[in-house]
């Protein structure tokens, strides 16, 4: 089983539309939780981190759920400009390698 | 500004060349240096961890003579991948760790071509 799961996708989506992915994670140990984004051909840029509360910034909510072990990523309102492949990431300690999912490819269409 | 700067951002080399990566940590002295590997649709792996002063620690299956790390201060790690073959052609990318914020700053990442 590998240690971060997400469904590759691709997701196509009507500008506006809302789209969630998730992320599962083998390790209960996991401590620190993130989401990417990665443009064609580029390095990945932080997204945003993902608290156990939850989080909110702007259109993009993420969500922790420790007991079921998955991570989650809300998009609102999609825009064009959201295209791209959104990847999860795990670390056990602040610090520490990441260990990322495959990513799952969004494309939001006109 | 950029936090990381890699070099060179692609290169196209023949079977058997070895070929030097740079990493550079821009904004603050970084002990500890991550390089990873992404294969075409596939998820970056990390290969290494590059430590300043000490020996790089490598992931199960990465072998060290092949790609070898050396991070001689603070700003600059480097990774050569020795006697390179096509199946090495991938895009390596480093990062640097603010330990105090969990936070990862990427490089542009190396697109590594092997004819």
């Amino acid at each position: 089983r590998k240690e971060v799961e997400q469904d590759p996708g691709p997701f196509n989506v009507p500008e506006g539309a809302t789209v969630a992915f998730n992320c599962t994670y083998s390790n209960s140990a996991s401590q620190s939780f993130f989401w990417y984004r990665q443009d064609c051909r580029k390095e990945p840029k932080l997204l945003m981190s993902v608290y156990s509360s939850g989080n909110e910034d702007g259109r993009f909510t993420a969500q922790l759920n420790r007991a079921s072990q998955y991570i989650s990523l809300l998009i609102r309102d999609s825009k064009l400009s959201d295209s791209a492949t959104y990847l999860c990431a795990v670390n056990f300690q602040a610090g520490t390698a990441l260990i990322f999912g495959k990513g799952t490819t969004l494309s939001v269409s006109s | 500004g950029a936090v990381v700067s890699q070099h060179p951002s692609w290169v196209i080399c023949k079977s058997g060349t070895s070929v030097k990566i740079e990493c550079r940590s821009l904004d603050f002295q970084a002990t500890t240096m991550f390089w990873y590997r992404q294969f075409p649709k596939q998820s970056l792996m990390l290969m290494a961890t590059s430590n300043e002063g000490s020996k790089a620690t490598y992931e199960q299956g990465v072998e060290k003579d092949k790609f070898l790390i050396n991070h001689a201060s603070l700003t600059l790690s480097t990774l050569t991948v020795t006697s390179a073959h096509p199946e090495d052609s991938s895009f390596y990318i480093c990062s640097v760790s603010r330990s105090s914020y969990n936070e990862q700053f990427f490089g542009p990442g190396t697109r590594l071509t092997v004819l």
